[in-house]
């Protein structure tokens, strides 16, 4: 099994509204990150887990939350988002979180608020 | 700090050949690179790690210059499967915490 798993394929949201955005792999990595990715722009790096810790938060804004619970799992909670927001988010993982091997992307959650 | 890639975007007619740079104004640990089609998740193609390597992949391979902080991605023969954005993502050497940033993407489009 190579694949990274993400749900929901869409979410569209009120400002107001929690939602969560989850990811799941079994492949045995130890790290898993979450990327946005804005149209015709590249991906973007917000959080990085390694063994289940946050290890790379990049200044993302409170509003979102993640969540490793355990090795196979990331979730990415949202709340009081903004329309500027809206992109695709994509999770990725990979054996370790050294860069010395490939990242296995989802084929992402689109969001869209409101 | 975000890579440099060039060109922009390239149009190729099937069978033809073609060069993606990617320049670094810092010293690189590793360099990667993913091809990512419309609607579709990333997917990777290679990995080039300090000590100058190249790679090959079918018919696509790459090269990393570590003096020069640049990697170049040849796509020979090119197909019409080969269409999509292609970003190269480098990762600084030093440093504790590893952080890929990729480019802004080149886009291929390959045309019968």
């Amino acid at each position: 099994d190579t694949e990274v798993t993400q749900t929901p394929k869409h979410l569209v949201m009120g400002m107001t509204n929690k939602k969560s955005l989850k990811c799941e792999q079994h492949m045995g990595h130890r790290a898993m990150y979450w990327y946005k990715q804005k149209a015709k722009k590249p991906p973007e790096l917000m959080f990085v887990y390694s063994y289940e810790k946050l290890s790379i938060n990049e200044s993302v804004p409170s509003r979102f939350s993640p969540e490793c619970p355990n090795s196979s799992l990331l979730n990415l909670h949202l709340h009081a988002l903004q329309p500027e927001d809206s992109a695709l988010y994509l999770c990725a993982s990979s054996q370790g979180a050294d860069y010395t091997g490939e990242l296995f992307f989802g084929e992402g959650s689109r969001l869209t608020v409101l | 700090q975000q890579p440099v890639q060039s060109p922009q975007a390239v149009i190729l007619r099937e069978g033809e050949d073609a060069v993606i740079n990617c320049s670094s104004s810092k010293a690189l640990y590793s360099v990667h690179w993913y091809r990512q089609k419309h609607g579709e998740a990333p997917v990777f193609l290679m990995i080039l790690l300090k000590g100058g390597e190249q790679k090959g992949h079918d018919k696509i391979s790459a090269s990393f210059n570590e003096k020069k902080q640049q990697s170049s991605l040849y796509l020979t023969a090119s197909q019409l499967s080969y269409s999509g954005t292609y970003f190269c993502g480098t990762v600084p050497s030093g440093g504790s915490n590893y952080k890929l940033t990729f480019g802004k993407g080149t886009l291929l489009t390959v045309n019968p």
